[in-house]
């Protein structure tokens, strides 16, 4: 998986918790991105960030937030957790260019009842 | 909505056999495209690649072939092994920062 890690792996949550999910990479990539899967729809980009400090909106933000602190780390944070957030979520990243070909990490499974 | 789609959401083969996965995009500027492969409880795996400027290009036992004049590329996975099962995703550029994909084909092999 590219020197990408995720956790928790596995995680159940109630409706209204906060939820901090955790993306950290060895290779020093300059963009990172934070995706969910649910059948149907695919993959869609929730947030990115090009930079420590420098992120944006993907077509799913709501209810979402991010952080990227340093260049290895970018949490993705559910302020309220709501069931219709219950889905796959991947981290991805890649070297110099959101057009550059993306890695992706093995995914977080979050269930919130 | 996005610009990549997959003509067949399924594709079963007979193992020993090829199987191609095809993509249509819409974009006529895209410039660059990628196959992801997605085995079950995994995340998505770069298989290959393939710019504007190429027809084919080939890997280990797969090839990606582009048709800019129909806006279409396939995946060719030759002698396909149960190891093979699985989805793929077909991928490109949106804007400078970001990549859109496909819904997926679900490849199944049959002994």
């Amino acid at each position: 998986d590219a020197g990408i890690t995720q956790s928790p792996r596995h995680k159940v949550t109630e409706t209204g918790t906060p939820v901090t999910l955790r993306c950290h990479q060895t290779e020093n990539h300059r963009y990172m991105y934070w995706y969910r899967q649910d059948p149907g729809h695919g993959l869609r980009l929730i947030h990115y960030s090009y930079g420590v400090k420098d992120t944006d909106k993907g077509e799913v933000s709501d209810g979402y937030s991010v952080s990227r602190s340093k260049t290895e780390d970018f949490l993705l944070t559910l302020e309220s957790a709501t069931s219709s957030q219950t889905s796959v979520y991947f981290c991805a990243i890649s070297e110099t260019s959101g057009q550059e070909t993306q890695y992706f990490g093995p995914g977080t499974r979050l269930l919130v009842l | 909505g996005e610009s990549v789609g997959l003509h067949l959401p399924t594709l079963s083969v007979q193992e020993g056999d090829n199987s191609i996965i095809n993509c249509a995009y819409s974009n006529s500027a895209s410039d660059y495209f990628i196959w992801y492969k997605q085995e079950s409880g995994k995340g998505p795996q770069f298989i290959i690649d393939i710019r504007s400027n190429m027809d084919k290009r080939q890997g280990q036992r797969v090839t990606v072939l582009l048709n800019k004049t129909v806006k279409h590329l396939s995946l060719q996975i030759a002698a396909t092994q149960p190891g093979d099962s699985a989805v793929y995703f077909c991928a490109e550029p949106q804007g400078a920062q970001k990549l859109v994909f496909g819904q997926g084909t679900r490849l199944t092999i049959n002994p």
